[in-house]
């Protein structure tokens, strides 16, 4: 398994568009996170899954946005009517339960989607 | 909420050591995590804290004071590629999960 991928890796969109970013986790991992990130700034949590139940969602989340989690295992998120606010840096991040009974439950981030709206 | 408090911006000198500095204030606490992020690429996993003390792996170290909502990571002899971004995250219970809430992260510049 070579890690957390997303696609596409860059996307340039116009206002008002509608747009779909990918990620797949490391195969084993039953836990999938998403984050914006805009310059010097560290990621903000969108929402959380676990296996397909997505089990949390940030407060400061846009009914524009939402992802889906079909199968457990890949992840789509979706923003309608993009607005220039929008433009970030969209990362994904998975890990596994598994961990936890260690303590740790590292996040593996994947190399995340950035997004220009114009 | 959570508030997450690190410098903005630390330089140093290569060979040198550095420390930064991470102050939270939370709720339902459940660990404080350290990322390395260089510029352009994704936060890549340094250290974890659960209980209170100090954690060591080669050259970088990270530090956990739970009454003080402390923490720090520390480098030793540093070198070029350490420049990059270190970001600071807490995980608290949210709802009924465990969410990492991100700190601004700290820009290191070593130069030579």
């Amino acid at each position: 398994d070579t890690g957390v991928s997303q696609n596409p890796r860059h996307k340039i969109t116009k206002r008002g568009q509608n747009v779909t970013f990918r990620c797949d986790p490391i195969s084993e991992h039953n836990r999938l996170y998403w984050y914006r990130q805009t310059l010097g700034q560290g990621p903000e949590f969108l929402t959380y899954f676990q296996n397909e139940a997505q089990l949390e969602k940030s407060r400061l989340l846009s009914d524009r946005f939402s992802a889906e989690r079909p199968k457990g295992s890949f992840s789509t998120l979706e923003i309608q009517r993009t607005e220039q606010g929008d433009s970030a840096m969209y990362l994904c991040a998975s890990s596994t339960s598994r961990d936890r009974g260690r303590g740790k439950e590292t996040q593996y981030f994947g190399p995340g989607t950035r997004l220009l709206v114009l | 909420g959570q508030n997450i408090d690190q410098p903005t911006e630390m330089t140093a000198t290569e060979g040198a050591i550095v420390q930064i500095n991470c102050t939270y204030q939370t709720s339902g606490f459940n660990g404080l995590f350290w990322y390395q992020q260089h510029a352009g690429e994704a936060p890549t996993f340094l250290s974890y804290n659960v209980l209170d003390g100090l954690e060591e792996k080669g050259r970088f170290s990270s530090f956990l004071s739970r009454s003080k909502g402390y923490s720090y990571l520390l480098l030793k002899e540093l070198q070029m590629k350490d420049s990059a971004s270190y970001l600071c995250a807490v995980r608290a219970i949210q709802g009924g999960s465990y969410i990492p809430t991100f700190g601004r992260g700290t820009s290191l510049i070593v130069h030579p």
